[in-house]
Parts: structure tokens; C-alpha cells; sequence
């Protein structure tokens, strides 16, 4: 089985515009988690998505939104982005039970100038 | 809220020796119990996880680690550290059955002399 996969890997941005992630989970997983990754915060929840359903959120401004589609794929976007946005953001996914596994795929490292 | 403590930052260790990584978390109910490993520039790959049952749970790449109630802890060890075990080490508590977030501590870097 393939792996969680993210595109693009890497982006760069400026202050005040917006970006869009993609995250492709395992196949046959529909539950689809987004986490930040920074030196100073360490890794944050933003958000998990089940069945094109915001199921859970994080701590997160509302300038951080998902969805998720009906094949499972997931986006996330943030918009008006800020200098504290550059981060590694990591998406996992995980099959359906309660001790399924939560897999991780390389994550979009993001840099705002 | 549950919350997760690494209280290292960074241990160094030589080839060959023992390693304990600590973890400590706080959660109302019965934890379910992660350790990840992440190398530079990589994802997050999971070595072991508790939900229930035996206290000693055996991951991969020769880890283990035992869920202590009474001290709220988590501890990762392996008997015998390879130069490739270099990484950074995060403990996880994942909260509910039904929507699921992991909480991660700060993580602890482990840096191997040959």
C-alpha cells in the first residue's frame, strides 16, 4: 500500500497571501488529521476530517480551514499567512477502530517571507 | 486537556550503550500511549503504541517501552543504540475512541557517538 502522500513538499509564501496543501491518505482511510510542526510550539492538532466531516478541532485562528473530499483526499488552507505560519505541516490518516494507527506522511515544509 | 512531558531536550548516548527516554502524560481516562520517531526532513514513523493489555509493548527496530499508571509514565528503552537510531523522539497520548487527536510532548533529540 502506498503511503500517506503531500504535495507540494516544500512552498514558500509572503506575508498576507494564501496556501493550499494537499494531503492523499492510505488508501481505504478516511479519517484524515493535520498537525503544525514549529521549533517553538512543537507539533499542534489543527484539525481531523472523517467522511468530508470536520469531526475535531484544534486551537487554531480561523484563518486555518480543511475539507476533505469525497475520495478522501484532504486540503488545507491558510489564508492571510503570517510570519509564525512557517512551520512543518504534517497530515496523517488512519483507518476506522479504535486501535488503528495514525500514519504520518512526510509533510509540506512551508516558509512565509 | 490531556498534556505530555519530555523531559529531555537532547541525550546523547555511545554506540552499543542502553537508552531510557522519559515520558510523562496527564489524562483523565485511560491513555492510549504513542511513541514516534522523526528523522530530519522525514514524517513522523510510529516504533510502538499501548492501548490496553501487557504493560511492555515491543515496537520496532529493537525499542520497547512500559506503561507505569501509578507514575504516569511511558518510557521508551532499547537495550543497545545504533548510530542509526540518531533522531528526534516524540511520546503521544491520543484522546477517545471516536474523534481522535494525538497530543505530542516537545520531543527529545538523541544524537549517537560512534
Amino acid at each position: 500500500k502506498a503511503g500517506v502522500t503531500q504535495t507540494p513538499r516544500y512552498l514558500i509564501k509572503t506575508r498576507g497571501q494564501q496556501v493550499t496543501l494537499s494531503c492523499s491518505p492510505i488508501s481505504g482511510h478516511r479519517s484524515v488529521s493535520w498537525y503544525q510542526q514549529t521549533p517553538g510550539q512543537g507539533l499542534q492538532f489543527l484539525f481531523e476530517y472523517f467522511s468530508e466531516t470536520q469531526r475535531n478541532k484544534g486551537n487554531f485562528p480561523g484563518r486555518f480551514s480543511g475539507r476533505q473530499f469525497s475520495n478522501s483526499r484532504s486540503e488545507m488552507n491558510v489564508s492571510t499567512l503570517e510570519l509564525g505560519d512557517s512551520a512543518l505541516y504534517l497530515c496523517a490518516s488512519r483507518g476506522e477502530g479504535y486501535q488503528e494507527t495514525q500514519y504520518f506522511g512526510p509533510g509540506t515544509r512551508l516558509l512565509v517571507l | 486537556a490531556q498534556s505530555v512531558t519530555q523531559p529531555d531536550i537532547h541525550i546523547t548516548v555511545s554506540e552499543g550503550a542502553s537508552l531510557e527516554l522519559r515520558c510523562n502524560y496527564s489524562y483523565g481516562a485511560t491513555p492510549y500511549l504513542f511513541w514516534y520517531v522523526q528523522s530530519p526532513g522525514q514524517g513522523l514513523q510510529l516504533l510502538l503504541k499501548y492501548f490496553s493489555g501487557d504493560t511492555l509493548v515491543q515496537g520496532i527496530k529493537g525499542f520497547e517501552a512500559e506503561f507505569k499508571r501509578s507514575q504516569s509514565s511511558f518510557n521508551l528503552r532499547k537495550p543497545s543504540v545504533h548510530w542509526s537510531d540518531a533522531a528526534e523522539y516524540f511520546c503521544a497520548v491520543g484522546a477517545g475512541a471516536g474523534s481522535y487527536q494525538l497530543t505530542f510532548g516537545k520531543g527529545t533529540k538523541l544524537s549517537v557517538i560512534p
